[in-house]
């Protein structure tokens, strides 16, 4: 039978084109975010952060970009590779020291 | 450099029993803290610690505890374990300094499994 909760939203892309993997945040105070990659038994791997007084930030083939009217944030892979197949989680810093994360991502990359 | 390193990798207990899981931070980082992951989910956050002291509690029950050293490892206690606890548990470290936040960096996780 299937487990509750291992229904990720997932992407399928192919190799070479780019991904986009959305995240809706909840906290309008919130002022740090993180995307984190999570590989099968491993933990969480960090891709890129910004902060709340930018926009968009890019990184090595990774863009992330943030809308603070809609609560919205995105992580943009550029040429996906399969090495780029995991979950992707996006994280908020509000208030506090902690980071709230969301639900997770799985990206599949396909030859 | 070392990442954070987390011991031990994998752990099976029974319902009742206490665990403990230790941590050791990036070199140079004096802030840890502890998530919990299940299966499927996102990290949930637990603790975080600073210079030895508790900086931060998540919504977890009394019998979650931890504590970090004058090295700045740390341990996460948990008492009369529930099935429900079974979960990937992550720490974490970070530069971060008083009243700052920097990002975190995980270690692999220890993988507790009660039955």
């Amino acid at each position: 039978g299937e487990s509750v909760g291992l229904h990720l939203p997932t992407l399928s892309v192919q190799e070479g084109d780019n991904s986009i993997i959305n995240c809706a945040y909840s906290n309008s105070a919130s002022d740090y975010f993180i995307w984190y990659k999570q590989e099968s038994g491993k933990g969480p791997q960090f891709i890129i952060d910004i902060r709340s007084n930018m926009d968009k930030r890019q990184g090595q083939r990774v863009t992330v970009l943030l809308n603070k009217t809609v609560k919205h944030l995105s992580l943009q892979i550029a040429a996906t590779q399969p090495g780029d197949s995991a979950v992707y989680f996006c994280a908020e810093k509000g208030n506090t020291d902690k980071l709230i994360f969301g639900t997770g991502t799985r990206l599949q990359v396909f030859p | 450099d070392a990442g954070v390193t987390q011991s031990p990798t994998h752990l099976i207990k029974t319902r009742g029993q206490h665990v403990t899981l230790r941590c050791s931070p990036i070199s140079g980082h004096k802030s840890v803290s502890w998530y919990q992951q299940v299966l499927g989910q996102g990290p949930q956050f637990i603790f975080q610690y600073y210079e030895k002291e508790e900086r931060g509690r998540g919504n977890f029950p009394d019998r979650f505890s931890a504590r970090q050293f004058p090295n700045y490892s740390s341990e996460l206690n948990v008492n009369a374990l529930l099935l429900g606890d079974s979960a990937l548990y992550l720490c974490a470290s970070s530069l971060a300094r008083q009243g700052g936040f920097e990002k975190l960096f995980f270690g692999s996780g220890t993988q507790l499994s009660v039955l």
